[in-house]
This record gives structure tokens, C-alpha cells and sequence, in this order.
């Protein structure tokens, strides 16, 4: 099973630049998430979406922005990429509420650096 | 507000000895979730437990064991007869049940174990 597939896995921008990180699930699940990780601040959340055709602005999301045309894909993208955006991003989804499904899948990372 | 406190940066041990790694979690919800996650040196994060706020049973899996205290907001975890493939970074993470369940994590604790 593929699970959370994300692409690319490295990328390299120069700034100003423009890209669009895109994550698949084939879970069928409702909720998709894009974090950053960053030394020693663990995960942030970037965007988020609660079902096809939502988003929503999470703890950082300034200078992304983020589509849910389908339930099985959730698009990053960074319209001028700045040197501050050097990450490793990660995508992830989980069902939808309930005691039980709670557990977020994750995906293998992008590491994006931004010279 | 929600937060998780991992306040060990980085642990280093000696095969076979065993280490906690410590996590603390601030939240005002009655029902919420607890997980663990380790990322190898490959980068991608893996599930190691998820334990609702319901469920105070210590858990215990092969060398793993979890520790949750609801009285001190703590929810530990342990690992019996370290290995060097444990090294990796591990992080404890805090879901709500009420409005949007994102995942909140801590910084992180490095674990470096040595032959």
C-alpha cells in the first residue's frame, strides 16, 4: 500500500522562485495536513484541509498557500520562495473525528532548500 | 492553548542501558490523544503509539514502554536494552477531540545510542 506519497523528495529553488509540493493519499481519508520541520522546533503546521475543496491556515502559513481540488491530493505551493522556507516538509492524513481514528499517516518528507 | 514539552534535547547512551525520554503536554480538553513518533536518520516518521486521555494503563511492547500520568500531564517513554537502531529523533505529540484535530508536537529528543 502507498499510503502518503510525496513529490519530490529534495528540491533545490533559488529565490523567487515557484514550486508546488504535491501529496497523494489513497486512504480515502478526509483530513490532510503540510507541517514543517525546522531544527529543533519540531513539527509546525503550515495548512490544512478538513475535506475536499477546504483549507485552512494553520500555526505558520505565510508565504504558502495550499489547494484541495481532490480528496486524494493535497498541493503545497510557494509562490516566491525565500531563504527562510529551507524545511523539511511533510504531509500527512488521518480519517475524519471518532475514538478510534485518530492516528495521522505521514509521508517520506520533501527536504526543499531555497539558496 | 495546547502545547507538548520535550525538554531533553539530546540523550546519549551506551548500549543496553536503558533511557526515558520525557514528554509533558498542557491541554485544556477532557478527551484528547497522545502519540509517540520516531524519525530514523532516513527521515520519515513512524507510529509508535497513540493512547487516549481515558486510558491511563502503562502500555509495554517488546523494549518499549509508555508511562502516562494524567495527574502530572507526563506521558514517558522508555526503552529497555537500548540499541544503536534506536538512535533516531522521537517526538510526542498531542491531539484535541473538539473542533479540528491537528496534531501539536514537541521539539523533539534526539536519542544517540553507541556500540
Amino acid at each position: 500500500n502507498a499510503g502518503v506519497t510525496q513529490t519530490p523528495k529534495f528540491r533545490v529553488l533559488k529565490t523567487g522562485q515557484s514550486m508546488t509540493l504535491l501529496c497523494a493519499q489513497d486512504m480515502n481519508h478526509e483530513y490532510m495536513y503540510w507541517y514543517r520541520q525546522d531544527p529543533g522546533m519540531g513539527l509546525r503546521l503550515i495548512h490544512y484541509s478538513v475535506g475536499e475543496g477546504t483549507t485552512a491556515k494553520g500555526e505558520v502559513p505565510d508565504g504558502y498557500n495550499v489547494s484541495r481540488l481532490k480528496k486524494q491530493n493535497f498541493l503545497l505551493g510557494l509562490e516566491s520562495a525565500a531563504p527562510s522556507q529551507t524545511s523539511v516538509y511533510f504531509c500527512a492524513s488521518s480519517p475524519a473525528g471518532g475514538l478510534e481514528n485518530t492516528e495521522a499517516f505521514f509521508g517520506q518528507g520533501t527536504r526543499l532548500t531555497v539558496v | 492553548a495546547q502545547k507538548v514539552t520535550q525538554a531533553q534535547t539530546e540523550i546519549s547512551v551506551v548500549e543496553k542501558e536503558d533511557v526515558t525520554l520525557d514528554c509533558v503536554y498542557e491541554t485544556r480538553d477532557t478527551t484528547y490523544y497522545l502519540f509517540w513518533y520516531k524519525q530514523p536518520p532516513s527521515g520519515e516518521l513512524v507510529f509508535l503509539i497513540r493512547r487516549n486521555s481515558f486510558d491511563e494503563q502503562n502500555e509495554i511492547s517488546g523494549r518499549y514502554s509508555w508511562n502516562f500520568q494524567k495527574s502530572t500531564s507526563s506521558f514517558n517513554f522508555t526503552i529497555t536494552a537500548s540499541q544503536v537502531v534506536d538512535s533516531a529523533v522521537y517526538f510526542c505529540a498531542l491531539r484535541m477531540n473538539t473542533g479540528f484535530q491537528k496534531l501539536v508536537f514537541g521539539t523533539g529528543t534526539r536519542l544517540l545510542v553507541s556500540p
